[in-house]
């Protein structure tokens, strides 16, 4: 299993609501990551786990709060979201708990797409 | 700190076009240099890589050269096919932070039959 599955597809929530957005992987990576991507942009870093503990938040606001329940799973908890937090929601995930390079690249899932009125 | 400079978009070409999409990157030391690619409504795939001077990443008839001397990393293709078409991003590894991929500002391609 060379995948990252991220659900759901397309979410769509009003700016009251909590929802979540859900991430697994199988590969036995250590690291797993959230990315924000706006239309026709490049991916932004907002979370990074290592070894299901919490190692960078890129000052991303207390309305998304990430969980790693376990080394497969990763979470992404919504609440009282803002229209301009509509966007694709990017998990990847890569092989070592420690540094990128080129040998330890990163694999991303397909994204989920939220839309918040 | 790192960064990319990517070809600015959008680039549209015919089937069995040459393609060249410019990458340029600023860092300190060595960084290892990537090109991912994302396909309409999907996220994105590692395309093909690098890690040092000279060396060539190749993958479905794309390919790119880490040159040191001109600090760049451009993306070639011989010839195009529609299902090409896609957004591609050059991407790098941060030195200020060695989780983070420094990625360009992507480039739309899009190719005509």
């Amino acid at each position: 299993d060379t995948e990252v599955t991220q659900t759901p597809k397309h979410l769509v929530m009003g700016m009251t609501n909590k929802k979540s957005l859900k991430c697994e992987q199988h590969m036995g990576h250590r690291a797993m990551y959230w990315y924000k991507q706006k239309a026709k942009k490049p991916p932004e870093l907002m979370f990074v786990y290592s070894y299901e503990k919490l190692s960078i938040n890129e000052s991303v606001p207390s309305r998304f709060s990430p969980e790693c329940p376990n080394s497969s799973l990763l979470n992404l908890h919504l609440h009282a979201l803002q229209p301009e937090d509509s966007a694709l929601y990017l998990c990847a995930s890569s092989q070592e708990g420690s540094s990128l390079s080129g040998a330890n690249v990163l694999t991303f899932g397909a994204g989920s797409r939220l839309t918040v009125l | 700190g790192n960064s990319v400079t990517q070809m600015e978009g959008p680039v549209t070409l015919s089937e069995e076009a040459f393609l060249t999409i410019n990458c340029t990157y600023t860092a300190t030391g060595y960084p290892s240099l990537f090109w991912y690619v994302q396909y309409p409504g999907e996220g994105l795939q590692l395309l093909l890589k690098a890690t040092k001077a000279d060396d060539k990443g190749s993958n479905k008839g794309f390919e790119a050269t880490y040159r040191k001397e001109t600090t760049s990393f451009h993306l070639e293709k011989g010839s195009v096919q529609v299902s090409d078409s896609a957004v591609y991003f050059c991407a790098s590894i941060s030195s200020g932070s060695a989780r983070q991929l420094t990625f360009g500002s992507g480039t739309q391609l899009t190719v005509l039959p």
